[in-house]
Protein backbone atom coordinates (compact mmCIF):
# COMPACT_ATOMS: atom_id res chain seq x y z
CA UNK A 1 0.00 0.00 0.00
CA UNK A 2 1.47 3.11 -0.99
CA UNK A 3 -0.47 5.59 0.57
CA UNK A 4 -0.55 7.97 4.01
CA UNK A 5 -0.87 5.41 6.86
CA UNK A 6 -1.29 6.47 10.60
CA UNK A 7 -0.56 4.20 13.52
CA UNK A 8 -2.67 3.89 16.23
CA UNK A 9 -5.97 3.84 14.13
CA UNK A 10 -7.44 4.07 17.82
CA UNK A 11 -6.26 5.03 21.20
CA UNK A 12 -8.59 5.39 23.95
CA UNK A 13 -6.87 6.82 27.02
CA UNK A 14 -7.98 8.39 30.54
CA UNK A 15 -7.58 12.25 30.94
CA UNK A 16 -4.41 13.37 31.78
CA UNK A 17 -2.17 10.64 30.06
CA UNK A 18 0.01 11.03 27.02
CA UNK A 19 -0.33 9.80 23.67
CA UNK A 20 1.40 9.90 20.89
CA UNK A 21 0.36 8.76 16.96
CA UNK A 22 2.04 7.79 13.90
CA UNK A 23 2.30 9.17 10.06
CA UNK A 24 4.27 7.50 7.29
CA UNK A 25 3.93 9.62 4.20
CA UNK A 26 3.41 8.87 0.83
CA UNK A 27 7.29 7.99 0.37
CA UNK A 28 8.20 10.61 -2.11
CA UNK A 29 6.20 13.36 -0.66
CA UNK A 30 8.14 16.69 0.91
CA UNK A 31 5.18 18.08 2.90
CA UNK A 32 2.73 16.54 5.65
CA UNK A 33 0.32 18.09 7.74
CA UNK A 34 -1.68 17.77 10.62
CA UNK A 35 -5.31 18.01 10.70
CA UNK A 36 -8.13 17.31 13.63
CA UNK A 37 -11.67 16.22 12.89
CA UNK A 38 -14.69 16.43 15.46
CA UNK A 39 -17.64 14.63 14.46
CA UNK A 40 -19.81 16.45 11.93
CA UNK A 41 -17.03 18.75 10.83
CA UNK A 42 -14.49 19.41 8.53
CA UNK A 43 -11.04 18.63 9.17
CA UNK A 44 -8.90 21.86 11.09
CA UNK A 45 -5.36 22.39 9.76
CA UNK A 46 -2.86 22.15 12.89
CA UNK A 47 0.93 22.18 11.78
CA UNK A 48 2.67 21.74 8.48
CA UNK A 49 6.07 20.86 8.10
CA UNK A 50 8.26 20.59 4.65
CA UNK A 51 10.75 18.03 4.99
CA UNK A 52 12.35 18.18 8.84
CA UNK A 53 11.17 21.85 8.96
CA UNK A 54 8.08 22.78 10.79
CA UNK A 55 6.81 25.78 9.28
CA UNK A 56 3.66 26.44 10.65
CA UNK A 57 1.58 25.86 13.41
CA UNK A 58 -2.10 26.45 14.39
CA UNK A 59 -3.58 28.24 17.58
CA UNK A 60 -5.34 25.18 18.10
CA UNK A 61 -1.92 23.00 18.90
CA UNK A 62 -1.82 24.43 22.01
CA UNK A 63 1.19 23.90 24.52
CA UNK A 64 0.29 20.16 25.05
CA UNK A 65 0.33 19.38 21.92
CA UNK A 66 4.17 18.39 19.90
CA UNK A 67 4.79 17.44 16.48
CA UNK A 68 8.00 16.46 14.73
CA UNK A 69 9.30 15.33 11.55
CA UNK A 70 12.54 13.88 12.02
CA UNK A 71 14.60 13.37 8.87
CA UNK A 72 11.81 14.61 7.40
CA UNK A 73 10.32 11.15 7.08
CA UNK A 74 7.68 9.94 9.28
CA UNK A 75 6.30 12.31 11.64
CA UNK A 76 4.93 11.85 15.28
CA UNK A 77 1.76 14.35 17.24
CA UNK A 78 2.47 13.98 20.71
CA UNK A 79 -0.80 15.34 22.96
CA UNK A 80 0.39 15.46 27.00
CA UNK A 81 -2.01 15.89 29.70
CA UNK A 82 -5.37 14.55 27.35
CA UNK A 83 -8.54 16.12 28.04
CA UNK A 84 -11.86 15.19 27.30
CA UNK A 85 -11.70 17.95 24.41
CA UNK A 86 -9.00 16.25 22.76
CA UNK A 87 -11.61 13.63 21.41
CA UNK A 88 -11.28 13.94 17.84
CA UNK A 89 -10.17 11.95 14.55
CA UNK A 90 -6.60 13.25 14.26
CA UNK A 91 -5.74 12.98 10.18
CA UNK A 92 -1.95 13.53 8.75
CA UNK A 93 -1.73 13.90 4.76
CA UNK A 94 1.20 14.54 2.61
CA UNK A 95 1.80 16.02 -0.42
CA UNK A 96 4.86 17.04 -3.40
CA UNK A 97 5.89 20.15 -4.44
CA UNK A 98 3.78 23.41 -3.99
CA UNK A 99 0.73 22.57 -6.26
CA UNK A 100 -0.86 19.58 -5.58
CA UNK A 101 -3.30 18.37 -3.00
CA UNK A 102 -2.53 16.99 0.06
CA UNK A 103 -3.68 13.23 0.18
CA UNK A 104 -5.46 11.72 3.22
CA UNK A 105 -3.94 9.20 5.76
CA UNK A 106 -7.14 7.17 7.56
CA UNK A 107 -6.59 9.49 10.44
CA UNK A 108 -6.21 7.93 14.26
CA UNK A 109 -9.57 8.30 16.50
CA UNK A 110 -8.24 9.70 19.70
CA UNK A 111 -11.18 9.16 22.86
CA UNK A 112 -10.05 10.39 25.93
CA UNK A 113 -12.35 9.32 29.19
CA UNK B 1 -14.08 32.39 12.30
CA UNK B 2 -15.57 29.87 9.42
CA UNK B 3 -13.58 31.22 5.64
CA UNK B 4 -15.80 28.40 3.77
CA UNK B 5 -19.26 27.88 4.78
CA UNK B 6 -20.79 25.05 2.84
CA UNK B 7 -24.65 24.14 2.17
CA UNK B 8 -26.46 22.15 2.60
CA UNK B 9 -25.58 20.26 5.83
CA UNK B 10 -27.16 17.28 4.29
CA UNK B 11 -29.41 16.22 1.01
CA UNK B 12 -31.02 12.85 -0.25
CA UNK B 13 -31.40 12.35 -4.03
CA UNK B 14 -32.23 9.43 -5.91
CA UNK B 15 -30.31 7.48 -8.18
CA UNK B 16 -29.86 8.96 -11.18
CA UNK B 17 -30.44 12.49 -9.69
CA UNK B 18 -28.21 15.35 -9.44
CA UNK B 19 -26.63 16.27 -6.34
CA UNK B 20 -25.42 20.14 -5.63
CA UNK B 21 -23.72 21.19 -2.53
CA UNK B 22 -22.59 24.90 -2.56
CA UNK B 23 -19.75 26.65 -1.12
CA UNK B 24 -19.11 30.41 -0.21
CA UNK B 25 -15.77 31.78 0.88
CA UNK B 26 -14.68 34.99 2.33
CA UNK B 27 -11.04 34.90 1.86
CA UNK B 28 -10.07 36.99 -1.66
CA UNK B 29 -6.35 35.39 -1.37
CA UNK B 30 -7.53 31.75 -1.47
CA UNK B 31 -7.17 30.59 -5.31
CA UNK B 32 -6.97 26.65 -5.38
CA UNK B 33 -10.60 24.98 -4.31
CA UNK B 34 -10.27 21.59 -3.73
CA UNK B 35 -13.35 18.88 -3.27
CA UNK B 36 -13.00 15.84 -1.29
CA UNK B 37 -15.25 12.72 -0.17
CA UNK B 38 -15.17 10.90 3.22
CA UNK B 39 -16.87 7.98 3.94
CA UNK B 40 -16.95 6.87 7.66
CA UNK B 41 -13.78 6.35 8.87
CA UNK B 42 -11.72 6.82 6.27
CA UNK B 43 -10.10 9.91 5.60
CA UNK B 44 -10.88 12.61 3.08
CA UNK B 45 -10.10 11.38 -0.30
CA UNK B 46 -10.04 14.14 -3.44
CA UNK B 47 -12.49 14.24 -5.62
CA UNK B 48 -11.91 17.23 -7.89
CA UNK B 49 -9.62 20.30 -7.90
CA UNK B 50 -10.20 23.95 -9.48
CA UNK B 51 -8.31 27.09 -9.94
CA UNK B 52 -9.77 30.89 -10.50
CA UNK B 53 -8.73 30.60 -14.20
CA UNK B 54 -11.67 29.04 -15.38
CA UNK B 55 -15.50 28.83 -14.08
CA UNK B 56 -16.04 24.60 -14.76
CA UNK B 57 -14.38 21.58 -14.57
CA UNK B 58 -16.07 18.26 -15.19
CA UNK B 59 -14.16 15.15 -14.50
CA UNK B 60 -16.43 12.19 -15.43
CA UNK B 61 -19.33 12.67 -13.43
CA UNK B 62 -18.10 15.48 -10.83
CA UNK B 63 -18.16 19.09 -12.05
CA UNK B 64 -16.87 21.98 -10.32
CA UNK B 65 -18.49 25.20 -10.81
CA UNK B 66 -16.72 28.61 -10.16
CA UNK B 67 -18.09 32.02 -9.82
CA UNK B 68 -14.68 34.78 -8.71
CA UNK B 69 -17.22 37.87 -8.92
CA UNK B 70 -19.24 35.76 -6.21
CA UNK B 71 -16.51 33.70 -3.91
CA UNK B 72 -18.54 30.57 -4.54
CA UNK B 73 -18.03 27.44 -6.11
CA UNK B 74 -19.90 24.30 -6.39
CA UNK B 75 -20.04 20.66 -6.87
CA UNK B 76 -22.39 19.26 -9.17
CA UNK B 77 -22.96 15.05 -9.39
CA UNK B 78 -24.23 13.91 -11.77
CA UNK B 79 -26.09 10.61 -12.16
CA UNK B 80 -25.89 9.99 -8.87
CA UNK B 81 -25.01 6.64 -7.33
CA UNK B 82 -25.96 5.03 -3.75
CA UNK B 83 -21.69 4.49 -3.57
CA UNK B 84 -21.58 7.80 -4.22
CA UNK B 85 -23.43 8.59 -0.55
CA UNK B 86 -20.73 9.44 1.29
CA UNK B 87 -19.92 13.47 3.20
CA UNK B 88 -18.64 15.72 0.84
CA UNK B 89 -16.01 18.62 2.17
CA UNK B 90 -15.01 22.06 -0.30
CA UNK B 91 -11.97 23.56 0.87
CA UNK B 92 -9.54 26.69 0.01
CA UNK B 93 -6.02 27.19 0.08
CA UNK B 94 -4.28 30.37 -0.88
CA UNK B 95 -0.52 31.05 -2.63
CA UNK B 96 -0.88 29.82 -5.56
CA UNK B 97 2.53 27.88 -5.88
CA UNK B 98 3.46 29.31 -2.37
CA UNK B 99 5.02 26.93 -0.12
CA UNK B 100 2.34 24.50 1.75
CA UNK B 101 -1.23 23.91 0.98
CA UNK B 102 -3.37 24.45 3.91
CA UNK B 103 -6.40 24.10 3.65
CA UNK B 104 -9.71 25.41 5.26
CA UNK B 105 -12.53 23.06 5.00
CA UNK B 106 -16.39 24.02 4.69
CA UNK B 107 -18.54 21.85 7.04
CA UNK B 108 -19.67 19.14 5.01
CA UNK B 109 -22.77 17.62 3.61
CA UNK B 110 -23.57 14.13 3.81
CA UNK B 111 -25.51 12.81 0.83
CA UNK B 112 -27.41 10.19 1.00
CA UNK B 113 -28.38 8.65 -2.60
CA UNK B 114 -31.66 6.60 -2.55
CA UNK B 115 -32.12 3.54 -4.89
Amino acid sequence: DTGVSQNPRHKITKRGQNVTFRCDPISEHNRLYWYRQTLGQGPEFLTYFQNEAQLEKSRLLSDRFSAERPKGSFSTLEIQRTEQGDSAMYLCASSWGRDNSPFFGPGTRLTVL
Amino acid sequence: QQQVKQSPQSLIVQKGGISIINCAYENTAFDYFPWYQQFPGKGPALLIAIRPDVSEKKEGRFTISFNKSAKQFSLHIMDSQPGDSATYFCAASKGYGAAGNKLTFGGGTRVLVKP
